[in-house]
């Protein structure tokens, strides 16, 4: 089983729409957790941090659920320029310290 | 600032050669990170270096593999006897330090295709 996992998309949505993102992971010891967004044929770029309490960056509100091992990621009022990749991203626990686990992305494509 | 550089940003090899790829952190950036991304797949973690050491190498998907770091910045992934399954781009990535979670920044990657 996958450490992380996401529903591939892709999602396609007309510009304006309220779009959402869920993620499951399977290490309960998980110590963080990230959203990366990665444009086509280029590197992936943090978008924002998870935080227990949930927390929101302008148009985008992330939400963690340790009980159910779950990640989301809200998007109102979409953009073109949100078409991209998300990658749900989790950094194990401290032991294995450094590397993060990365979701195989999930792909929205925003339309006019 | 300079960000995360990789040279050669495509490399196209046949079958059975060795290749080098480099990669040049952020400037002050103790930790390392080479991960691969293959077609379809999500990003694989390889190894990660603290300064020159490289603590674990355990990603490392077989005895082909190895990097290196000297002087705690330039670090070189290099595959030997390349084969077909190699083919993915290769993504560096630094952070300020591995101690506590600090934001990895990537490199373009390196488009690696094996013939």
């Amino acid at each position: 089983r996958k450490e992380v996992e996401q529903d591939p998309g892709p999602f396609n949505v007309p510009e304006g729409a309220t779009v959402a993102f869920n993620c499951t992971y399977s290490n309960s010891a998980s110590q963080s957790f990230f959203w990366y967004r990665q444009d086509c044929r280029k590197e992936p770029k943090l978008l924002m941090s998870v935080y227990s309490s949930g927390n929101e960056d302008g148009r985008f509100t992330a939400q963690l659920n340790r009980a159910s091992q779950y990640i989301s990621l809200l998007i109102r009022d979409s953009k073109l320029s949100d078409s991209a990749t998300y990658l749900c991203v989790v950094k194990p626990d401290s032991n294995s310290g450094y590397a993060l686990n990365f979701g195989k992305g999930t792909s929205l494509l925003v339309t006019p | 600032g300079a960000g995360v550089s990789q040279s050669p940003s495509n490399k196209v090899t046949e079958k059975g050669k060795d290749v080098e790829l480099r990669c040049d952190p952020i400037s002050g950036h103790t930790a390392l990170y080479w991960y691969r991304q293959s077609l379809g797949q999500g990003l694989e973690f390889l190894i990660y270096f603290q300064g020159n050491s490289a603590p674990d190498k355990s990603g490392l998907p077989s005895d082909r593999f190895s990097a290196e770091r000297t002087g705690g910045s330039v670090s070189t992934l290099t595959i030997q006897r390349t084969q077909q399954e190699d083919s993915a781009v290769y993504l560096c990535a630094s952070s300020l330090s591995s101690v506590f979670y600090n934001e990895q920044f990537f490199g373009p990657g390196t488009r690696l295709t094996v013939l």
